[in-house]
C-alpha cells in the first residue's frame, strides 16, 4: 500500500542552524501539507501546497520556514535558523483531494 | 476558528467496554474526520463524515454528527488493548482547499 515517507526520523541540531526535513508524498496525490506536534500537544497546521505553490499557511509558518517541491516527488520543509521552540514532531501529509489525509511517520526535531 | 475540541482529554476503560469520545467545533464544515495516533507515530485516518450525514459506521467504529449542535462523537465498541491511542477530530471547511484543523485529542487507555 502506498505511503508517505519522511526523512530523517530524528534530527538533533544546534540553535541557529538550518534544517531540511524531507517527505515523499503518495505519487498520485495533488495536495501536500506540513503539520507539527509539540510533545503531547495538539497537531498544528503549518502550510499546504498545491499546484506548485503555497495555498495556505498558518501564523507559525513565518519567514524562517519555506517549502519546496524540487523534483516532482520530494516535498521539503526548511527551517532557516532554528529556535529552541521549533523542537517538535513534524508531519508531512498528502491527499488526492480535499478529503482524507495520509500522514507520514514524522520527523522528530530536537533543537539544543 | 473552526478547531475541533475533543472531550474528554483522557479516558481509561476496561477491555470489552465501549469508548465514547466527543468533538465540538465552531463554524460550518464540509466534513469532519477522526484520526488515530499511536504514541510517537503518524496519524491514521479512521473515518470521514460529511455535513449532510448523521451517522456512519466502519467496523467497530460509529461516528455521529450533529451540525445543529456543531458536535460529533466517536464510539469504539468492544474495545481492545490495541485501541490504546490518541484520537483526534479534524474539521474541513467548504472554502476550497483549506487545511484540516485538528483538536487536542482524547487519550484512550484500554486496560486488558
Amino acid at each position: 500500500e502506498p505511503e508517505v515517507t519522511q526523512t530523517p526520523s530524528h534530527q538533533v541540531t544546534q540553535m541557529g542552524q538550518e534544517v531540511i526535513l524531507r517527505c515523499v508524498p503518495i505519487s498520485n496525490h495533488l495536495y501536500f501539507y506540513w503539520y507539527r506536534q509539540i510533545l503531547g500537544q495538539k497537531v498544528e497546521f503549518l502550510v499546504s501546497f498545491y499546484n506548485n505553490e503555497i495555498s495556505e499557511k498558518s501564523e507559525i509558518f513565518d519567514d524562517q520556514f519555506s517549502v519546496e517541491r524540487p523534483d516532482g516527488s520530494n516535498f521539503t520543509l526548511k527551517i532557516r535558523s532554528t529556535k529552541l521552540e521549533d523542537s517538535a514532531m513534524y508531519f508531512c501529509a498528502s491527499s488526492r483531494s480535499t478529503g482524507e489525509l495520509f500522514f507520514g511517520e514524522g520527523s522528530r526535531l530536537t533543537v539544543l | 476558528s473552526q478547531q475541533g475540541e475533543e472531550d474528554p482529554q483522557a479516558l481509561s476503560i476496561q477491555e470489552g467496554e465501549n469508548a465514547t469520545m466527543n468533538c465540538s467545533y465552531k463554524t460550518s464544515i464540509n466534513n469532519l474526520q477522526w484520526y488515530r495516533q499511536n504514541s510517537g507515530r503518524g496519524l491514521v485516518h479512521l473515518i470521514l463524515i460529511r455535513s449532510n450525514e448523521r451517522e456512519k459506521h466502519s467496523g467497530r467504529l460509529r461516528v455521529t454528527l450533529d451540525t445543529s449542535k456543531k458536535s460529533s462523537s466517536l464510539l469504539i465498541t468492544a474495545s481492545r488493548a490495541a485501541d490504546t491511542a490518541s484520537y483526534f477530530c479534524a474539521t474541513a471547511s467548504y472554502r476550497g482547499n483549506t487545511p484540516l484543523v485538528f483538536g487536542k485529542g482524547t487519550r484512550l487507555s484500554v486496560i486488558a
